[in-house]
């Protein structure tokens, strides 16, 4: 079963303004990653965020992490033609595995 | 440097077939992973490897699917007999080690008919 969800599952918005993705994981994780992926493409890595940090920045990136609701946000600002994709969250969760689970996916269109 | 490798992109296949998808990840990368991925869905994890051993397979359908990672390097998945509800993409990625970001392959998109 997937271990993370992503909310909306699906977001249009005007180049220029910002995008804000969130995923809801089930379990206590050692890091979340948030990835995309354009049409037709393979996964492209973002951002990782460890489980003792809050905030992280990269970029026009900005990912928030709170463990206790175990959620995690992508902001992307300024947006893009060229941002238009499926972005995905990933947990690495605390299991002796280390397995890196994705969630569901939300897509982002961006209207030039 | 260069990325992960998988072939074939495509294939498409009639039913109760066999298949196999190769993948050559990033030198000096310990952990590869399998994933499908479903139209429209998020990447499943099918099976981890750490070098040459399987860490989790727990969601692979071991009836008809298998895979291997010789010499931990390069790793194959294959499915027999193939069923309608296999077609996906295949993606094969891999990471320097746990815990770092994954690397992914183009992946091979499969169609069974």
């Amino acid at each position: 079963s997937q271990q993370g969800e992503e909310d909306p599952q699906a977001l249009s918005i005007q180049e220029g303004e910002n995008a804000t993705m969130n995923c809801s994981y089930k379990t206590s994780i050692n890091n979340l990653q948030w990835y995309r992926q354009n049409s037709g493409r393979g996964l492209v890595h973002l951002i990782l965020i460890r489980s003792n940090e809050r905030e992280k920045h990269s970029g026009r990136l900005r990912v928030t992490l709170d463990t206790s609701k175990k959620s995690s946000s992508l902001l992307i600002t300024a947006s893009r033609a060229a941002d238009t994709a499926s972005y995905f969250c990933a947990t690495d969760i605390q299991t002796g595995a280390n397995n890196l689970f994705f969630g569901t996916g939300t897509r982002l269109t961006v209207i030039p | 440097e260069a990325g992960v490798a998988q072939s074939p992109r495509y294939k498409i296949i009639e039913k109760r077939q066999s298949v196999a998808f190769w993948c050559n990840p990033i030198s000096g990368h310990a952990t590869l992973y399998w994933y499908q991925q479903i139209l429209g869905q998020g990447p499943k994890l099918l099976i981890q490897f750490q070098n040459n051993g399987v860490v989790d397979d727990s969601q692979l359908p071991k009836d008809r699917f298998s895979a291997e990672r010789l010499k931990g390097v390069d790793s194959t998945l294959k499915i027999q007999p193939a069923k309608l509800e296999d077609s996906a993409v295949y993606l094969c990625a891999s990471s320097l080690i746990v815990n770092t970001e994954a690397f992914f392959g183009q992946g091979t998109r499969l169609t069974v008919v």
